[in-house]
């Protein structure tokens, strides 16, 4: 059964701290991955990783997939308040059309 | 429209009513996605539409749950004799065509069955 699993689930931080959530899959035929933000509504795009080792910045968030390690990471760096909100990661299966989340990660940033 | 547009936005209904959600997609996008996120969970993929072929259903959870998209655009869920268990958000999401990505969400339709 295809799977995505994320870690922490929830992290509680500091304004200005750094932080790092993790996305690890088990999906077949994987395709490429995808890191999404949600507020209070809806999902909003952030980063598609289909190539190992090559990483995506916007700003202070950056992504990288290890397709090795079945594995990504999301960077925030100097966090501010306006980051709390759940992030969430989804595999894209090859040749299929629905995306596989993980639980998500709840991140806190306390002034 | 500018966006994906789901309504209600919340809908409270007592145990064993039908509901009926909407979702109106991103203009010009021929791919249609219906989800399903419980509390404190990721996102549950249901059943997407691509143009006129065959939906995939892989992921309606039971026989209760159904769906239509009308003329390519406008899609309905309906959940006939709603359970507790199926209190959540439903999200909605469309993209150009199916695989392209990402997928553009609406902001949800928050299901209360009590």
């Amino acid at each position: 059964e295809d799977k995505v699993v994320q870690s922490p689930l929830s992290l509680v931080v500091h304004e200005g701290d750094t932080v790092t959530l993790n996305c690890s899959y088990e999906v077949t035929n994987f395709r490429s991955l995808l890191w999404y933000k949600q507020e209070k509504k809806a999902p909003t795009f952030l980063f598609m990783l289909t190539s190992s080792g090559i990483e995506k910045k916007s700003g202070r968030l950056s992504s990288i997939l290890d397709k090795k390690e079945l594995s990504s990471i999301l960077n925030i760096t100097a966090t501010q308040t306006g980051d709390s909100a759940i992030y969430l990661c989804a595999g894209i299966i090859q040749g299929a059309q629905k995306l596989v989340f993980g639980q998500g990660t709840r991140l806190t940033i306390n002034p | 429209g500018a966006g994906v547009s789901q309504s209600p936005s919340n809908k409270v209904t007592e145990k064993g009513k039908d509901v009926e959600l909407r979702c109106d997609p991103i203009s010009g996008h021929t791919a249609l996605y219906w989800y399903r996120q419980s509390l404190g969970q990721g996102l549950e993929f249901l059943i997407y539409f691509q143009g006129n072929s065959a939906p995939d259903k892989s992921g309606l959870p039971s026989d209760r749950f159904s769906a239509e998209r009308t003329g390519g655009s406008v899609s309905t869920l309906t959940i006939q004799r709603t359970q507790q268990e199926d209190s959540a958000v439903y999200l909605c999401a469309s993209s150009l065509t199916v695989g392209d990505q990402p997928q553009h969400f609406g902001d949800g339709t928050r299901l209360s069955i009590l």
